[in-house]
């Protein structure tokens, strides 16, 4: 299965500033994946990003707060923008685990604290 | 639309207590059902699948059987050891759509 890399692993911000979390696969990979966990709670999906074209943001979440890159297949980048308490989380990163497995594979996850 | 239901924890067992954790889906068709497991401070890990109905998933001992008659794909395992305490997650997959979790069952195991 792939291995994913995820920075940075936990940050502490001030309100009103952004921050930048990268995810790196070692393998190449057409769909990325960002999942925001909140404290006590499920995982929920951001936004899926494919390799030459705009993120697809699920409901609720716009790409002015959560502006994703994803310059080639083995990397992502998720920015978490004008941070709010609101906002304190884990980020995950995933990738499908191989072709036809239908498993996801996770990155360890970013944890932010926003103060 | 799909969702997933599983109960409502912390669950709190002894050691070598059996462990069983329900969860029940609703989805078109048949999706690809998921138990993943979330130790503290780590990430998710996959513990166990099943495709198709009547799939039984296993992994460390535990188990999950895919009941399309029930739509259920609890999560069992004989004897839990205080390694196991971390939160479970319940999920599906329609094909190549996005994950839809459950809210996660928190498991506490004492020695």
């Amino acid at each position: 299965s792939a291995v994913i890399s995820q920075k940075p692993s936990r940050d502490i911000c001030q309100r009103g500033t952004s921050l930048t979390i990268q995810c790196q696969v070692d393998s190449q990979v057409t769909m990325m994946f960002w999942y925001r966990q909140q404290p006590g709670q499920s995982l929920t999906l951001i936004a899926t990003a494919n390799q030459g074209s705009e993120a697809t943001y699920e409901s609720g979440f716009v790409i002015d707060k959560f502006p994703i890159s994803r310059p080639n297949l083995t990397f992502s980048t998720l920015t978490v923008s004008n941070m709010s308490p609101e906002d304190s989380s884990i980020y995950l990163c995933s990738v499908d685990h191989g072709a036809g497995a239908n498993v996801l594979t996770f990155g360890a996850g970013s944890r932010l604290t926003v103060l | 639309g799909n969702s997933v239901t599983q109960m409502e924890g912390p669950v709190t067992l002894s050691e070598e207590a059996f462990l069983t954790i329900n969860c029940t889906y609703t989805a078109t068709g048949y999706p690809s059902l998921f138990w993943y497991v979330q130790y503290p401070g780590e990430g998710l890990q996959l513990l166990l699948k099943a495709t198709k109905a009547d799939d039984k998933g296993s992994n460390k001992g535990f188990e999950a059987t895919y009941r399309k008659e029930t739509t259920s794909f609890h999560l069992e395992k004989g004897s839990v050891q205080v390694s196991d305490s971390a939160v479970y997650f319940c999920a599906l997959r329609w094909r190549d759509d996005k994950i839809i979790f459950g809210k996660g069952t928190r498991l506490h195991i004492l020695p």
